[in-house]
């Protein structure tokens, strides 16, 4: 059974800083991975979907990777701004067409 | 505007009255899911349906029935409420199993 793991499982940050939030995935047989954001009490925002055939996406100041073989998926936020502050979750798309979440990282990007 | 609606937004209830979420969706999507979400175990997918009478269970179905009538609605029906079924719930579509999901704004349920 598919298992997702984020770590760290929050993260504060002053403003500019460079940032890689890790997605972890036990199954390598996924076919597409996608990142997410979620503010407070609001529903999810895509950000990034990458497909198994890819190795990343880039979508302005940020960009996914995704590594089947080591069961890793990174998203990197560029000069990161207060606004980015938010909760990501990354969701894997198996077999069978269930969705797995992880739990999510919670990024506070101080101004 | 594309997008997933879902009504009500707020709901407390009391165990055992039977209700309905509704989900409808405008993008002719094929795939819509349910999803709950709770404090410090992310969303777990509930159900999901490929197309038109077609659903088939996600990790957490106990307790929760679905029906796909119509392309465009996916309603999630809590026979028979429990307060372990307060939550928040989550409905998405997309065109296929595998791509980009779009979700709903939430349902926010409390049962008593």
């Amino acid at each position: 059974k598919q298992e997702v793991t984020q770590i760290p499982a929050a993260l504060s940050v002053p403003e500019g800083e460079n940032l890689v939030l890790n997605c972890s995935f036990t199954d390598s047989a996924i076919y597409n991975l996608q990142w997410f954001r979620q503010d407070p009490g609001k529903g999810l925002t895509s950000l990034l979907l990458i497909q198994s055939s890819q190795r990343e996406q880039t979508s302005g100041r940020l960009n996914a990777s995704l590594d089947k073989s080591s069961g890793r998926s990174t998203l990197y936020i560029a000069a990161s701004q207060p606004g980015d502050s938010a909760t990501y979750l990354c969701a894997s798309y198996t077999g069978g067409f269930k969705t797995i979440f992880g739990a999510g990282t919670r990024l506070f990007v101080k101004a | 505007e594309a997008q997933v609606t879902q009504n009500p937004r707020y709901l407390i209830t009391v165990t055992g009255k039977k209700l309905t979420v509704t989900c409808s969706q405008n993008m002719n999507h094929e795939y819509m899911s349910w999803y709950r979400q709770d404090p410090g175990l992310g969303l777990r997918q509930i159900y999901y349906s490929m197309n038109v009478e077609v659903t088939d269970k996600g990790d957490v179905p106990e307790g929760y029935k679905v029906s796909r009538k119509e392309k465009r609605n996916f309603p999630l029906i809590l026979e028979s409420p429990s307060p372990n079924q307060t939550s928040l719930y989550f409905c998405a579509s997309s065109y296929g199993g595998r791509e980009t999901q779009y979700f709903g704004p939430g349902t926010r349920l409390l049962v008593l």
